[in-house]
């Protein structure tokens, strides 16, 4: 079944120590987005790709980068995670960024900064 | 910018009765509405969206929405509630970027649902 997928689910890390959270999709879809989503609250859009166009929200802040080396994959990038940055982290793609058009979700990863 | 609100933290029924989350949005234009479902430590998945055209839409697991224009809401139903459908639920709505066919999703804070044997 073509699908979003996010590795690790769980990740452990240190404070200050860099970390990558991985997202890959089958979909081959244009679009892919990058949420950070606290205590059940409502998932928070941190950046996006149109193809290889990096879009970033303007109160994303700059100790979160991220990367798309082709179609399929897209890379999170937290440079110096503080104990804040824990959370879940969703990858969503859609088929292009229009209006009407669905985002599709990954299970999410769960960040823990120790 | 657009907007939705979801006025309940919590709902709770039994299970068998029916279910109701409910959404009202704010948007100026035409309103892109969806909505999601959120299973606990997983990801949001897509139940339905209202683009244009019928008023009621019918989603994923026998889930149903039912545009308002009037009352600008867009409520979540289900006619008979499983324990398996609790769960957290997003209401969203597509805002306009900087390009009118562009938007990011505006997500409600979330309703939680528990269905009680």
């Amino acid at each position: 079944d073509a699908m979003v997928i996010q590795n690790p689910r769980y990740q452990v890390t240190q404070f200050g120590k860099p970390v990558t959270l991985s997202c890959s999709q089958t979909l081959n879809h244009n679009v892919m987005y990058w949420y950070q989503q606290k205590s059940s609250q409502a998932p928070k859009l941190l950046f996006h790709y149109y193809d290889k166009d990096f879009n970033n929200e303007a109160d994303t802040p700059d100790n979160f980068q991220s990367r798309r080396p082709n179609t399929s994959f897209c890379f999170l990038d937290i440079r110096s995670p503080g104990l804040g940055d824990a959370a879940m982290y969703l990858c969503a793609t859609s088929s292009d960024g229009t209006m009407q058009e669905t985002q599709y979700f990954g299970p999410g990863t769960r960040l823990l900064v120790l | 910018a657009q907007s939705v609100a979801q006025p309940e933290d919590q709902v709770n029924v039994a299970e068998g009765n029916p279910l109701t989350v409910k959404c009202t949005y704010s948007v100026s234009g035409n309103p892109y509405l969806f909505w999601y479902v959120q299973y606990p430590n997983r990801g949001l998945q897509f139940l339905l969206k209202y683009i244009t055209g019928d008023n009621l839409v019918k989603g994923s697991y026998g889930f149903e929405a039912e545009f308002n224009k009037s009352q600008t809401s867009f409520h979540l139903k289900k006619p008979s509630a499983l324990v398996s459908d609790s769960a957290l639920y997003f209401c969203a709505v597509r805002d306009i970027g900087p390009t009118d066919s562009w938007g990011k999703l505006q997500f409600g804070a979330g309703t939680q649902v528990v269905v009680t044997p």
